[in-house]
């Protein structure tokens, strides 16, 4: 079946230490990939997305995703943890050959980020 | 930097009422979209409407549901008959072209609460 799947529902790092928060994908074609942040009371943001060309993708606030496709994942990483990048973490997915862009989202991971 | 907004961001109501969510995307963008989070689990698409109609439309999207751009600026979300598992997080969202790889932006949310 088609899916989207973040494996850890809860994260905590401390801060100064890096991260990495996992997405899988199960669809038969590679879907266009994007991670989404959301900081309590406010809506979703990107933080990047990924269709086509270098698999190492830059994003906002000091994130950066790898896609790789022998894995079907798209794993989010940033080296350094912030305090303020606690929120909730979702990888989410526009399937190839839909009839629109409608987003496909995972469950999500709520990042703590301790002192 | 432009955002969407919307109202109210906490809407309380009886079974079988009528609600209206209301959403302003943002202003240059012409494809919009519903998206709902019940509590505890994925972000979920509703709808997607561009030219004042609708594009897709999800199997949660049933005939108690509907979607309306009244003016320029405005995106609602109708619901009839509200039932208790119409509670949830409801987030607009706007895109500026529609394609796959479009960002699309969205509202801090409007919480519905059905009693």
């Amino acid at each position: 079946a088609q899916s989207v799947t973040q494996p850890d529902i809860h994260i905590t790092v401390s801060e100064g230490a890096s991260l990495e928060l996992r997405c899988n994908y199960s669809y038969g074609a590679t879907p266009y990939l994007f991670w989404y942040v959301q900081s309590p009371g406010q809506g979703l943001q990107l933080l990047l997305k990924y269709f086509s060309g270098d698999t190492l993708v830059q994003g906002i606030k000091g994130f950066e995703a790898e896609f790789k496709r022998s894995q079907s994942s798209f794993n989010l990483r940033k080296p350094s943890v912030h305090w303020s990048d606690a929120a909730e973490y979702f990888c989410a997915v526009v399937p190839y050959g839909g009839a629109t862009n409608k987003l496909i989202f995972g469950t999500g991971t709520l990042l703590a980020v301790q002192p | 930097e432009p955002e969407v907004t919307q109202t109210p961001s906490h809407q309380v109501t009886q079974m079988g009422q009528e609600v209206i969510l209301r959403c302003v995307p943002i202003s240059n963008h012409l494809y919009f979209y519903w998206y709902r989070q019940i509590l505890g689990q994925k972000v979920e698409f509703l709808v997607s409407f561009y030219n004042n109609e609708i594009s897709e439309k999800s199997e949660i999207f049933d005939d108690r549901f509907s979607v309306e751009r009244p003016d320029g600026s405005n995106f609602t979300l109708k619901i009839r008959s509200t039932k208790l598992e119409d509670s949830a997080m409801y987030f607009c969202a706007s895109g500026r072209t529609g394609a796959f790889t479009d960002t699309q932006y969205f509202g801090p949310g409007t919480r519905l609460t059905v009693l």
